[in-house]
């Protein structure tokens, strides 16, 4: 597609529901990226996935919280028994992966966990 | 400890003024560095970036700057536009490392007609 497509663009759910985010890159990028961005913070790195390699989980913040991709397309962002904490907006981004760190966000997805 | 520091919440500037965004960092590792803006209910959108080889990368109305020594750098607008009203990120990584982007907190930039 053209530009990052994120779904669902908005998502209410009640504490300790599972949540699955989907994340469609640019076509050909074989780079995937999974931010999120709480009420009044910045930026915050959750994953990375790059080709076939094995993913950099080294910002998810706790075991609830998993991504998957297959190959180079979509990913999914699950979170497990939701709390509070988690809203925020979830955004993926994507990137050529050998030209250069210019990334692309999709526009995110919006959770409130009630 | 925040590896990249954006440390004015927000800023006002009048139209047709010029915007001043800074941006500090700490690693010394970094060596590019990139200005996102994001507006209330979309994604960042990639702004204007700069290499440590460079201290200057100008676009349009929009310039950055880099002092490698004082690990400091900044977004110019000029003139400032009500458009350009939005949150700006600073982000920084290593050449050829973009899994390690590393995000400011966001500066709000509010420009008054």
């Amino acid at each position: 597609g053209a530009g990052v497509s994120q779904s669902p663009s908005n998502k209410v759910t009640e504490k300790g529901k599972d949540v699955e985010l989907r994340c469609d890159p640019i076509s050909g990028h074989t780079a995937l990226y999974w931010y999120r961005q709480r009420l009044g913070q910045g930026l915050e790195f959750l994953i990375y996935f790059q080709g076939n390699s094995a993913p950099d989980k080294s910002g998810l913040p706790s075991d609830r919280f998993s991504a998957e991709r297959t190959g180079e397309s979509v990913s999914t962002l699950t979170i497990q028994r939701t709390q509070q904490e988690d809203s925020a907006v979830y955004l993926c981004a994507s990137n050529p992966g050998a030209a250069g760190n210019t990334i692309y966000f999709g526009e995110g997805s919006w959770l409130t966990v009630v | 400890d925040q590896q990249v520091k954006q440390n004015s919440p927000s800023l006002s500037v009048q139209e047709g003024r010029i915007s001043i965004l800074n941006c500090d960092y700490t690693n010394s590792m970094f060596d590019y560095f990139l200005w996102y803006k994001k507006y209330p209910a979309e994604g960042p959108t990639f702004l204007i970036s700069i290499s440590s080889i460079k201290d200057k990368n100008e676009d349009g109305r929009f310039t950055v700057f880099l002092n490698k020594s004082a690990k400091h750098l900044s977004l110019h607008i000029v003139p400032s536009q009500p458009g350009d009203s939005a949150v700006y990120f600073c982000a920084a990584s290593g050449l050829g490392s973009a899994r390690q982007l590393t995000f400011g907190s966001g500066t709000q930039l509010t420009v008054l007609p």
